[in-house]
């Protein structure tokens, strides 16, 4: 069946740069589109960006415009969120999600990025 | 920035019905929002009950519904449960590969 499991969260200073992974398995990542979406603590759910099944576009929210790139590794069905110039208002949980029909559908357990000094 | 609005709780008895809404603030939710229903409990990971308006995802037992009555998309909770009582999100397509969720509805079952 369908599993995403994200890595790569932790403590970090404002302005640093943090790479988040999610490694896919039973199915094939090229093949459907996937997001990211995020949670600070107590708060509701935040989508962030999204990268097509082809890989040919990206979209974000636009308060991470600029500083955030999701991106694809094929070969390792693995999808990445760099996250540069990092705030302190990007603390949150990061969820990557498979997209079935233009919705997010599929979850992975999600991956805690703290920004503080 | 148009927003996306649902009832920040909402109460329901065991074994009612009670039916959450997600509108926007400015014109009306269709299909073409592909409007999407989850369930998060407490230090959980959201989990997907009804996507693109009505499909139930794998898993889901059918006393979750989803449609779009008037001009909002509604998830409809038929013979509540207690365990049924956590945070519920909706998120909407918005085109131009965005989508937006709402601020959620926390359903207490009493």
């Amino acid at each position: 069946q369908v599993q995403l499991v994200e890595s790569g969260g932790g403590v970090v200073q404002p302005g640093r740069s943090l790479r988040l992974s999610c490694v896919a398995s039973g199915f094939t990542l090229s093949t459907k589109g996937m997001h990211w979406v995020r949670q600070a603590p107590g708060k509701g759910l935040e989508w962030v960006a999204v990268i097509w099944s082809d890989g040919s576009k990206e979209y974000y929210v636009d308060s991470v415009k600029g500083r955030f790139t999701i991106s694809r590794d094929n070969a390792k069905n693995t999808l990445h969120l760099q996250m540069n110039g990092l705030r302190a208002e990007d603390t949150a949980v990061y969820y990557c999600a498979r997209d079935v029909g233009m919705c997010p559908v599929d979850w992975g357990q999600g991956t805690l990025v703290t920004v503080s000094s | 920035q148009t927003v996306v609005t649902q009832e920040p709780s909402f109460s329901v008895s065991p074994g009612g019905t009670v039916t959450l809404t997600c509108g926007l603030s400015s014109g009306s939710v269709s299909t073409r929002y592909y409007p999407s229903w989850y369930q998060q409990t407490p230090g959980q990971a959201p989990r997907t009950l009804i996507y693109s308006t009505n499909t139930r995802s794998s898993g889901v037992p059918d006393r979750f519904s989803g449609s779009i009555l008037g001009n909002k998309a509604a998830l409809t909770i038929t013979g509540a449960q207690a365990d049924d009582e956590c945070d519920y999100y909706c998120v909407l397509y918005m085109g131009s590969g965005i989508w937006v969720f709402g601020g959620g509805t926390k359903l207490t079952v009493l």
